[in-house]
């Protein structure tokens, strides 16, 4: 079965230091998305992607957010000066959007700030 | 403002009963819901979804049911399994790209 892959699935960074999460979406999906989930809380939608450029963003993704689909399989979220608060699961998802929303989550990779 | 909850944190069956997982929700606007399925150390899994001009859908062993009229919704689990023991998310979607999740319920099934 087709799944979403992350990598690395834990990184420990120093705060201020930047961090590049990874992910190969589904390959014949289209429609790309960021969440991230703070330790026992809900799971919070950060960034959508499509046709190559952001589609929607959230009050969380600022300007030290960026994402990039680098080529054709990877899908990327960089932060540029990780701060404590950024500590959390951060979840890519990808689907196909063809009669519904249902979006294919990967296994998350959980950012440490220090 | 879009505010998507649920009633109760925790939910405990025991196996074989049904499970009633329940959601409010506060943006008229949302046209698609989702309840997502969340085992420790995984991301959400897909479980059922439902359009708003639906009140009821059926899958395997659950059902979602939308009450548009007080903004709710739920979903059913019938004969729960131990391997059901997860945190269930409702997530709200306006037709965008962004879909907002609920707190999430945690779900024990005792054996």
């Amino acid at each position: 079965e087709p799944e979403v892959t992350q990598t690395p699935s834990h990184q420990v960074t120093q705060m201020g230091q930047e961090v590049i999460l990874r992910c190969v979406p589904i390959s014949n999906h289209l429609y790309f998305y960021w969440y991230r989930q703070i330790l026992g809380q809900k799971v919070e939608f950060l960034v959508s992607f499509y046709n190559n450029e952001i589609s929607e963003k959230s009050e969380i993704f600022d300007d030290q957010f960026s994402v990039e689909r680098p080529d054709g399989s990877n899908f990327t979220l960089k932060i540029r000066s990780t701060k404590l608060e950024d500590s959390a699961m951060y979840f890519c998802a990808s689907s196909a959007r063809t009669d519904g929303f249902e979006a294919f989550f990967g296994q998350g990779t959980r950012l440490t700030v220090v | 403002g879009e505010s998507v909850g649920l009633h109760l944190p925790t939910l405990s069956v025991q196996e074989g009963d049904n499970s009633i997982i329940n959601c409010a929700y506060s943006n008229s606007a949302s046209d698609y819901f989702i309840w997502y399925k969340q085992e420790s150390g995984k991301g959400p899994q897909f479980i059922i979804d439902i359009r708003s001009n639906m009140d009821k859908r059926q899958g395997q062993r659950v059902t979602v049911l939308l009450n548009k009229t007080v903004k709710h919704l739920s979903l059913q689990i019938a004969a729960t399994q131990p391997g059901d023991s997860a945190v269930y998310f409702c997530a709200e979607n306006t037709g965008g790209f962004k879909t907002i999740f609920g707190a999430g319920t945690r779900l024990f099934v005792k054996a």
